[in-house]
């Protein structure tokens, strides 16, 4: 089974501050996608950003951006500017294929005042 | 515009009853999936399917059935409700080829408690 690893449980960060969520994956697919997705408290799940695994630049949707590594196999997501409502649960999700998303256990990220 | 659509958003069971969750989407998305969330687990794919008529197991597929007949709707049956069950479920769809599974578009979930 494709195996997507986030190592932070839970991060700390000051607002306005830039924070780097990590996420590794394992795969042997030449074609797939990488995707981050945030949970608030309430509980929906919003999508932020997609990185195709044969795009050569590292995909952007304003303050959100992909630090796309292939040969590290590594997704981080990276935002700036940190703001309090960006605190909730981001989850790194890999695709391609017939069998959908397969997603990390995701980063629990708490912005301080 | 509906998105996908799940009920009931809430539900209570005693062990042994059965229920089905509800799914519909208004996308024309051949893809449709159904997971479940645990605290610290992330999101488990239950049982998916990539057209009408076409379902497959994913990864947490026992004690779940899953019919597709139209490409709107995807319910999720338990059978026999066990406390193990308890938990929030998600339906969610996407584009779909043999080769890439787009963006998921996620239902509000349903939060499911087995006594």
């Amino acid at each position: 089974a494709q195996k997507i690893t986030q190592t932070q449980p839970g991060m700390f960060v000051q607002e306005k501050e830039a924070v780097t969520l990590d996420c590794t994956y394992d795969t042997s697919d030449q074609s797939y996608g990488l995707f981050w997705y945030k949970q608030p408290s309430s509980g929906e799940m919003i999508f932020l950003i997609y990185q195709g695994s044969y795009d050569e630049q590292n995909a952007t949707e304003g303050r959100y951006s992909l630090n796309f590594q292939k040969a590290r196999k590594s997704a981080n997501l990276v935002i700036s500017a940190s703001q309090l409502g960006d605190s909730a649960m981001y989850f790194c999700a890999k695709g391609g294929g017939a069998d959908g998303l397969t997603f990390g256990k995701g980063t629990h990220l708490i912005i301080q005042p | 515009n509906a998105g996908v659509t799940q009920t009931p958003k809430f539900q209570v069971l005693k062990t042994g009853q059965s229920m089905t969750l509800q799914c519909a989407q208004d996308m024309n998305h051949e893809y449709m999936s159904w997971y479940r969330q645990d605290p610290g687990m992330g999101l488990r794919l239950i049982h998916y399917s990539v057209g009408a008529g076409i379902t497959d197991q994913g990864e947490v597929p026992n004690g779940y059935n899953v019919s597709r007949s139209t490409t709107e709707d995807f319910p999720l049956r338990l059978l026999s409700a066990a406390p193990s069950q308890t938990s929030v479920y998600f339906c969610a769809s996407s584009f779909w080829t043999s080769s890439y599974t787009g963006e998921l578009f996620f239902g509000e979930g349903s939060r499911l408690t087995v006594l």
